[in-house]
């Protein structure tokens, strides 16, 4: 069984450009969120996604932009990189619906490094 | 707005003895969950433990135990019979308000297993 995916793992970036990053979800799983780990920081929350629409959103610009694919995978677009915008993203994916009791816990991926120069 | 705070930035311990985390939390929802992940060098965030709010009794799973003292408004993790592998960052987190499943992070504790 597959765990949360994610790619690529390393990115450079040129501040001013765009950039995606792409996420499969743990199998059986139908909600993803994404999170931006600076160097040093615990991870900040961006937004989570469900049934294809964005569901939650922490408090990041409008730069950050995502959407959720039929098969539940996902991506994050980030438009117009700044310096600050290099960390590490990472990918949790969860199961909120359908069961009797919803799980809690959150799968989260191994991440890909963006670096913007 | 919720806060994790965590207050030691690193930890030395010794192979084999018991280390304890702290964490304390703010927020004003009276319903929430508490977490405990542990992310290696390698960058991914591993689950460790969960307490919710209502529950009676501290969370546990294996060598991880979670002290939760709702009053104190703390969640200190406490680990057994320490291993050189659980050398990691390890940071402490909230589920969202209103159920929402957001997490917020505290900065983390860098814990280092010597020999």
């Amino acid at each position: 069984d597959a765990g949360v995916t994610q790619s690529p793992t390393h990115l450079i970036k040129t501040r001013g450009q765009q950039v995606t990053l792409r996420c499969s979800p743990k199998s059986g799983h139908d909600t993803v969120s994404w999170y931006q780990q600076a160097l040093g920081q615990g991870p900040q929350f961006i937004f989570q996604y469900y049934e294809e629409e964005e569901r939650q959103r922490g408090n990041f610009p409008d730069r950050f932009s995502g959407h959720q694919f039929p098969n539940y995978s996902s991506e994050l677009n980030v438009n117009a990189l700044l310096l600050g915008d290099s960390a590490l993203y990472l990918c949790a994916s969860s199961f909120l619906f359908g069961q009797s009791e919803p799980t809690y816990e959150q799968y989260f991926g191994p991440g890909t490094r963006l670096t913007v120069t | 707005a919720q806060k994790i705070t965590q207050t030691q930035p690193g930890m030395f311990v010794q192979e084999k003895e018991a280390v304890t985390l702290d964490c304390t939390y703010d927020t004003s929802d009276p319903s929430y969950g508490l977490f405990w992940y542990k992310q290696p060098s390698s960058g991914e965030m591993i689950f460790l433990i969960y307490q919710g709010s209502y529950d009676q009794q501290n969370a546990t799973e294996g060598r991880y135990s979670l002290n939760f003292q709702k009053a104190r408004k703390s969640a200190n993790l406490v680990i057994s019979a320490s291993q050189l592998g659980d050398s990691a960052m390890y940071f402490c987190a909230m589920k969202g308000e209103g159920g929402a499943d957001g997490l917020t992070f505290g900065k983390g504790t860098h814990l280092i297993i010597q020999p």
